[in-house]
């Protein structure tokens, strides 16, 4: 199994509602990531789980609340966000976090807020 | 500041064309270059990857060609495909750490029948 799958593919949320984008991997993976990616723009990395612990945060807004239950699962709580914040929000996994693994990406959550 | 730059920001090409994407940067510590393939609606995906201690790299229809001294390298699809059509992101890291990984601003490849 080589997939990243995230959920919900889509989500649609007022500015006052609390969501949760979910994550998980099966490869053994120790390293997980949110990515947040604008149209027609690159990825641009918000967090990084090394073993489970969170090891870097990008200057990320704190209505965004990472969190990883265990080594397979990565979760991302949203929380009064603003309408700039819609963005396709992609899960990676790699298997211990250093710069030249290969990333492996799920497919993404479209979120849009209104 | 753009540790990556990338170029062209669209390509269009003929199937069973070639289609070339540059990329440079500046920062002579970058020891890793993947690039990245991404379908629409989909995560990006890795194609490719070379180290700097080589010049070429081939894997079937895909070739990175890397330049050292000019601080540049290149994706290079031979015999275009329309399947090909997809956004392309080159991309540097400096060893451990995610947030060294620095990606370049994408191109997106149409390859027409």
């Amino acid at each position: 199994d080589t997939e990243v799958t995230q959920t919900p593919k889509h989500l649609v949320m007022g500015m006052t509602n609390k969501k949760s984008l979910k994550c998980e991997q099966h490869m053994g993976h120790r390293a997980m990531y949110w990515y947040k990616q604008k149209a027609k723009k690159p990825p641009e990395l918000m967090f990084v789980y090394s073993y489970e612990k969170l090891s870097i945060n990008e200057s990320v807004p704190s209505r965004f609340s990472p969190e990883c239950p265990n080594s397979s699962l990565l979760n991302l709580h949203l929380h009064a966000l603003q309408p700039e914040d819609s963005a396709l929000y992609l899960c990676a996994s790699s298997l211990s976090g250093t710069g030249d693994e290969k990333l492996f990406f799920g497919s993404g959550t479209q979120l849009s807020v209104l | 500041q753009q540790q990556v730059k990338q170029s062209p920001q669209s390509l269009i090409v003929q199937k069973g064309g070639i289609s070339i994407i540059n990329c440079a940067y500046e920062n002579t510590a970058f020891d890793y270059f993947p690039w990245y393939q991404q379908f629409p609606g989909k995560g990006p995906a890795l194609l490719i990857a070379i180290r700097p201690d080589v010049s070429e790299k081939k894997e079937g229809r895909f070739t990175i060609s890397f330049n050292k001294s000019a601080k540049q390298f290149s994706l290079h699809i031979m015999d275009s495909q329309p399947g090909d059509s997809a956004t392309y992101f080159c991309a540097a890291s400096m060893g451990s750490g995610a947030n060294n990984l620095f990606f370049g601003t994408g191109t997106r490849l149409t390859v027409i029948p």
